[in-house]
């Protein structure tokens, strides 16, 4: 079945640090893949997406690249801010037979000042 | 339209009794899907509902657990008999299908049951 893997944390990083929190998955057919994002006390919500190979996807200052080679979704921000504190999900979703979002186990981020 | 709405926000009972969550989508999704969240997992899938049809249940979904989409719009999710186990973050999401490309979920904030 479908699964995504994310790197574990906590991740902890001073501010204008770089970020990558890698994610890779395996999927039944061609996947669109997704970063969601669930900041302290509210809910999650969608970062970027991208529906085929080497679809980029960006918001915010994030980025994350389709690469169907290597089926990784890895995210990047080149300088992080405190308010870029979060949990961070990958996530894939298929089209054979269901269309259900299937997420990883979330990484952990914490930027200090 | 202010996005998935979810009733109530927390919700706390005594094992063995019975509680029920509303789900609120946004108005012109005809799908919608039901999540578990326990503390430092990802989102698990319960179930989902293509207007008022139940497409699929997840194993996760005991005999105990039932949800419903009666008229197409709003879902409730119930839990009978409830289990300490069962104590997690329920969220609900919804979403337009594919008809304008990649199927992308809308997240309501969640319900949290404390199961004692």
């Amino acid at each position: 079945g479908d699964s995504v893997t994310q790197m574990e944390g906590p991740v902890t990083l001073s501010e204008e640090a770089f970020l990558t929190i890698n994610c890779t998955y395996t999927a039944t057919g061609y996947p669109s893949l997704f970063w969601y994002v669930q900041y302290p006390g509210e809910g999650l919500q969608l970062l970027l997406k991208a529906t085929k190979a080497d679809d980029k996807g960006s918001n915010k200052g994030f980025e994350a690249t389709y690469r169907k080679e290597t089926t990784s979704f890895h995210l990047e921000k080149g300088s992080v801010q405190v308010s870029d504190s979060a949990v961070y999900f990958c996530a894939l979703i298929t089209y054979f037979g269901n269309e259900k979002l299937t997420f990883g186990t979330g990484t952990r981020l914490t930027i200090i000042p | 339209d202010t996005g998935v709405s979810q009733d109530p926000r927390h919700k706390i009972t005594k094992r063995g009794q019975n509680v029920t969550f509303r789900c609120d989508p946004i108005s012109e999704h005809n799908r919608l899907y039901w999540y578990r969240q326990t503390l430092g997992q990802g989102p698990e899938f319960l179930t989902y509902f293509q207007n008022e049809a139940q497409l699929e249940k997840s194993r996760l979904l005991s005999d105990r657990f039932s949800a419903e989409r009666p008229k197409g719009s709003f879902s409730t999710l119930e839990i009978q008999r409830t289990e300490q186990g069962d104590s997690a973050m329920y969220l609900c999401a919804s979403s337009p299908g594919t008809a304008l490309g990649a199927n992308v979920l809308t997240f309501g904030a969640g319900s949290r049951l404390t199961v004692l």
